[in-house]
């Protein structure tokens, strides 16, 4: 089983509407959590981060903790062609110094 | 420096030769990450520094590779005798301090071992 796990998609929804991404973990002393995007060619960039369970809500991301569940999920309201890109969720493991990544899903927004 | 710089962008290399990534982190910084990045996958860890120490070197992935910060700013990473497996992105990330702050990446050294 991978430390960290998301669907690699593509995942393809129509402007306008929510993307729901989602992300399983398995180190449960893990504390804090991060989603970034990842447009093709470029570097990793924050998007949210999460470090206690509930909702988190900037602008029209809202990420969702669940510690419990071991879950972590990203929501797009309103989505735009240039939400377009790789979402990366990132965990911090092994006592906190090191984030391990997942593969990443592929968002495609659709005019 | 207002952002994570790394340099170079590109390198093209021969097989069983070394080469030399550098990172300039986000000034006042004082943690630094390297990353090894493969087509279509999340980064993967390398090794990490708080200022000039080095607390965890596991993910490097031979005694090939190393990593320097003498002097607790600027990075280096190391490729000793370089493999065709050890073309990949190579990333630098740093962060405020240790322990789950947020890391800000760099544009990344692509690497291509012929």
């Amino acid at each position: 089983q991978k430390e960290v796990e998301q669907n690699s998609g593509p995942l393809s929804v129509p402007e306008g509407a929510i993307a729901s991404l989602n992300c399983t973990y398995s180190d449960r002393g893990s504390q804090s959590f991060f989603w970034y995007r990842q447009y093709s060619g470029k570097s990793p960039e924050l998007i949210m981060s999460i470090y206690s369970n509930g909702d988190k809500e900037d602008g029209r991301f809202t990420a969702q903790l669940n510690k419990a569940s071991q879950y972590v999920s990203l929501l797009i309201r309103d989505s735009q062609p240039s939400d377009s890109a790789t979402y990366l969720c990132a965990v911090n493991t092994g006592g906190g110094n090191k984030l391990t990544f997942g593969t990443g899903t592929q968002l495609k927004v659709e005019l | 420096g207002a952002g994570v710089s790394q340099s170079p962008r590109y390198k093209v290399t021969k097989r069983g030769q070394d080469v030399t990534l550098r990172c300039d982190p986000i000034s006042s910084h004082a943690t630094l990450y390297w990353y090894q990045q493969a087509l279509g996958q999340g980064p993967e860890f390398l090794t990490y520094f708080n200022y000039e120490a080095q607390p965890d070197k596991s993910g490097l992935p031979s005694d090939r590779f190393s990593a320097e910060r003498p002097e607790g700013s600027i990075s280096t990473l190391t490729i000793q005798r370089t493999e065709q497996r050890d073309s990949a992105m190579y990333r630098c990330a740093s962060s405020s301090r240790q322990g789950g702050e947020t890391q800000y990446f760099g544009p990344g050294t692509r690497l291509l071992v012929l």
